[in-house]
């Protein structure tokens, strides 16, 4: 079975602070994305990378980079925590472009 | 960009009756998915439907497609209590999955 996992399911940070998600796959996938989920909106990409080293801005990715330095691994970080960066931050991984997203549990990022 | 538009918003049935779910979207795509998400939770993929196919079945799920009305339909038959969540369709498109706003179902017991 694939595995998608986030580091935390819930975090709580202050305003100004940075912050990083971590996310991990075990199945060697090529891609993997971040995107953040709230009511009525569906999910927006935040960034998504297609290799190791490679990433490519989604539709919302100012405050947030990313880093992807091993295959498995895709990190968003926060650089400067907002109240408007509360959220439901939902990471993923596909092995190729054509077929079935595989989603963490997903992290409930607080902002106070 | 929020490409599919899931209708109803919301759908509350009783168990056993059979829930449908719709899905537009705007551009051309390589293939169609549905995912469900139960409260709090992750997504999970539940059956991928190519731009070249018409309609497929996965247990109690029928997935229809009409690329010239870019639409699509869930069907799940014989409604159970464990399948209240949100679902939501994302259409492919180059290396992004496009989503929309999901429906939520409910149903009661």
């Amino acid at each position: 079975d694939v595995k998608v996992t986030q580091s935390s399911r819930y975090l709580v940070k202050r305003t100004g602070e940075k912050v990083f998600l971590e996310c991990v796959q075990d199945m060697d996938h090529e891609n993997m994305f971040w995107y953040r989920q709230d009511p009525g909106l569906g999910l927006r990409l935040i960034y998504f990378s297609y290799d190791v080293k490679m990433k490519e801005k989604g539709d919302i990715p100012e405050g947030y980079s990313v880093s992807r330095e091993k295959k498995e691994r895709f990190s968003l970080i926060l650089e400067s925590a907002s109240t408007n960066q509360t959220s439901m931050y939902l990471c993923a991984s596909s092995s190729d472009t054509n077929t079935e997203a595989f989603f963490g549990q997903g992290t409930r990022l607080t902002v106070v | 960009s929020q490409q599919g538009e899931e209708d109803p918003q919301a759908l509350s049935i009783q168990e056993g009756e059979n829930a449908t779910m719709n899905c537009s979207y705007k551009t051309s795509i390589n293939n169609l998915q549905w995912y469900r998400q139960n409260s709090g939770r992750g997504l999970v993929h539940l059956i991928l439907i190519r731009s070249n196919e018409r309609e497929k079945h996965s247990g109690r799920l029928r997935v229809t497609l009409d690329t010239s009305k870019k639409s699509s339909s869930l069907l799940i038959t014989a409604s159970r209590a464990a399948d209240t969540a949100s679902y939501f369709c994302a259409t492919k498109s180059n290396y992004q999955l496009i989503w929309g706003a999901g429906t939520k179902l409910i149903i009661k017991p």
